[in-house]
């Protein structure tokens, strides 16, 4: 059984481009939820979605968005990138029922 | 703003030690208690999921116990071993899927 995936593993932006991150979740899982790491923090939560709908939110400002398509593939999107939004951004799945909740490899985000 | 801490920070041990640390979190509105072992460049792995005030779980030298009524977890190894060396992370959920992480416990075991 396929674990999450997370693309791209890897990338460089310049401040003020945008940037999107995608996450297909573990089949049957219907709960994606976002988090990033910055140096020196803890992982700290964006935003969940449940059967497309965002259903718990973060204190993240609104540059940092996200959506899930009807397949539960999900994506995060970072419009007019800071120097600080440079960090892990990692995706995770669950069934949505207070079970595991399993995390992908994360993408490696570098804003320049 | 939820307050989950960790300790000690970071842990030294020799190979066949064992030890435990310690995750200490909210005692009101508790729903669940997440244990992860994160390796470098790799997802973070699933350990426990711990629900209910007194549950002890176990998977392999790795056990676990839970105390809701005072907020803390532990997690114990047994003969620790090198492969064991990773950062430890314990996360709070209030709600089914939305976790507080605390800042990790980082365990190097030395041959």
């Amino acid at each position: 059984k396929a674990g999450v995936t997370q693309t791209p593993r890897y990338l460089i932006k310049t401040r003020g481009q945008q940037v999107t991150l995608s996450c297909s979740p573990i089949s049957g899982h219907r709960s994606v939820s976002w988090y990033q790491q910055t140096p020196g923090q803890g992982l700290q939560f964006l935003f969940e979605y449940f059967s497309e709908t965002q259903r718990n939110k973060g204190n993240f400002p609104g540059r940092f968005s996200g959506r899930q398509f009807s397949n539960s593939r999900s994506e995060m999107n970072v419009s007019t990138l800071e120097l600080g939004d440079s960090a892990l951004y990692l995706c995770a799945s669950t069934t949505g029922s207070g079970n595991t909740i399993y995390f992908g490899e994360g993408s490696w985000l570098t804003v320049v | 703003i939820l307050n989950v801490e960790q300790s000690p920070q970071s842990l030294h041990v020799q190979e066949g030690d064992s030890t435990n640390f310690t995750c200490s979190f909210p005692s009101s509105n508790f729903y669940a208690l997440h244990w992860y072992r994160w390796e470098t460049a790799k997802s973070p792995e699933a350990l426990f999921v711990m629900t209910l005030n007194g549950d002890e779980k176990k998977k392999g030298r790795i056990s676990a116990t839970l105390n809701t009524k005072e907020g803390y977890s532990y997690l114990y190894i047994k003969g620790s071993q090198p492969e064991d060396s990773a950062t430890y992370l314990c996360a709070f959920a209030g709600t089914a899927s939305k976790l507080t992480f605390g800042t990790g416990t980082r365990l190097q075991v030395t041959l």
